[in-house]
């Protein structure tokens, strides 16, 4: 069992639909992170948050609105995405920036787009 | 040149073989490095730690040689249960939470 949990596990959603992505983690852990993969990739990075403050985006579209209500929560907001957002969308947490440790990933948002 | 860069295999070895996988990074002053494996349709798990002198887990080896810039992968004794896509990650910078993914290499054990 993973020790960050993902909701929901799948999501189909139309273009012009608005919803929430929610990953939490009590692990103690400071860095969260968004990835995005497609079938058959590796894991893209998408939004990093480090002591609760967004550190790294790496030119996301704006469709796209990272939030971290607190040091356990992170939600990824959805608004007018497009078919070609169809994804795994992958939550990770680490120690910190600092401190060189691997991130643990929760078991992901299966996403698919109408 | 990728950053991170992974045979993609697929490679198919008997149950009970051993297999091997190398992986090469471009930034000589990376700082850490992962083995994790992922497989189909589940999240990556990490599957163990690089160390500068090498490190074993069991039927797992992992070693680093920053002078030619690549991290190994060893599976001794595989399992049908070692089937998956084997990712090499590494961080580029100290203080960096970035993680720089290779595109994996895909395993498959044969009965």
């Amino acid at each position: 069992d993973t020790e960050v949990t993902q909701t929901p596990k799948h999501l189909v959603m139309g273009m012009t639909n608005k919803k929430s992505l929610k990953c939490e983690q009590h692990m103690g852990h400071r860095a969260m992170y968004w990835y995005k993969q497609k079938a058959k990739k590796p894991p893209e990075l998408m939004f990093v948050y480090s002591y609760e403050k967004l550190s790294i985006n790496e030119s996301v579209p704006s469709r796209f609105s990272p939030e971290c209500p607190n040091s356990s929560l992170l939600n990824l907001h959805l608004h007018a995405l497009q078919p070609e957002d169809s994804a795994l969308y992958l939550c990770a947490s680490s120690r910190g920036a600092e401190s060189n440790q691997p991130q643990h990933f929760g078991d992901g948002t299966r996403l698919s787009i109408l | 040149r990728k950053e991170v860069e992974q045979d993609p295999g697929p490679f198919n070895v008997p149950e009970g073989a051993t297999v091997a996988f190398n992986c090469t990074y471009s930034n000589s002053a990376s700082q850490s490095f992962f083995w994790y494996r992922q497989d189909c349709r589940k999240e990556p798990k990490l599957l163990m730690s690089v160390y500068s002198s090498g490190n074993e887990d069991g039927r797992f080896t992992a070693q680093l040689n920053r002078a030619s810039q690549y991290i190994s992968l060893l599976i001794r004794d595989s399992k049908l249960s070692d089937s998956a896509t084997y990712l090499c990650v590494v961080r580029m910078e100290r203080g960096n939470e970035k993680l720089t993914f290779g595109t994996g290499t895909r395993l498959t054990i044969i009965p």
